[in-house]
């Protein structure tokens, strides 16, 4: 079964830094692409970053360029997103989806950047 | 950027009736090598994740009820529910992922009339 499980959202400071995670089982990431798209409160979807399937190509909002950075650990098979210089328009549900299609989607981690 | 536009935003529909909802993107999202239409519909419960209904514009995920169905090519695409159900109710939104930024379209609220 595939599943996705993202975590290490919280409250941070505005300016802070958060490394988010995101763990997956029933699949290789190497044989996927993943993304992050997130959901501000009350919001609509809005797609943050892309790593393809090899590692190779990885694509970021405007909105977070420089200052987000996607990653992932092949041996814990998990993706994570770096996220520093928090602003509170990053306030969101961030969540990790698979493939361009994004077939599959967490349960979502609650980022809060608030002073 | 591409830029995906829904219509409508707010969409109330009866029982059994048949709902539609349309989705434009800024430029082409047609692969013509593969034939391919790089767009996919979600819908979105209040408190859940967004599911995937739709890909490659028409083809239904697995397990998806056959009352949902997709058309369209390049930039104009269509979401239809042929006789809506309860359960249907939610928000439904388009994505583009042929260029990115991979853009959605900002929703549409399906709800009973």
């Amino acid at each position: 079964e595939v599943k996705l499980v993202e975590s290490g959202g919280g409250l941070v400071q505005p300016g802070g830094s958060l490394r988010l995670s995101c763990a997956a089982s029933g699949f290789s990431l190497s044989g996927y692409s993943m993304n992050w798209v997130r959901q501000a409160p009350g919001k609509g979807l809005e797609w943050v970053s892309y790593m393809s399937s090899n590692g190779n190509t990885i694509y970021y909002a405007d909105s977070v360029k420089g200052r987000f950075t996607i990653s992932r650990d092949m041996a814990k098979n998990s993706l994570y997103v770096q996220m520093n210089s928090l602003r509170a328009e990053d306030t969101a549900v961030y969540y990790c989806t698979r493939d361009g299609t994004n077939d599959y989607w967490g349960q979502g981690t609650l980022v809060t950047v608030s002073s | 950027d591409i830029v995906m536009t829904q219509s409508p935003d707010s969409l109330p529909v009866s029982l059994g009736e048949r709902a539609t909802i349309n989705c434009k993107s800024s430029q082409s999202v047609l692969d013509s090598s593969s034939n391919n239409n790089y767009l996919t519909w979600f819908q979105q419960k209040p408190g859940q994740p967004p599911k995937l209904l739709i890909y490659w514009a028409s083809t239904r995920e697995s397990g998806v009820p056959d009352r949902f169905s997709g058309s369209g090519s390049g930039t104009d695409f269509t979401l239809t529910i042929s006789s809506l159900q309860p359960e249907d109710v939610a928000v439904y939104y388009c994505q583009q992922f042929y260029n990115a930024p991979y853009t959605f379209g900002q929703g549409t609220k399906l709800e009973i009339k």
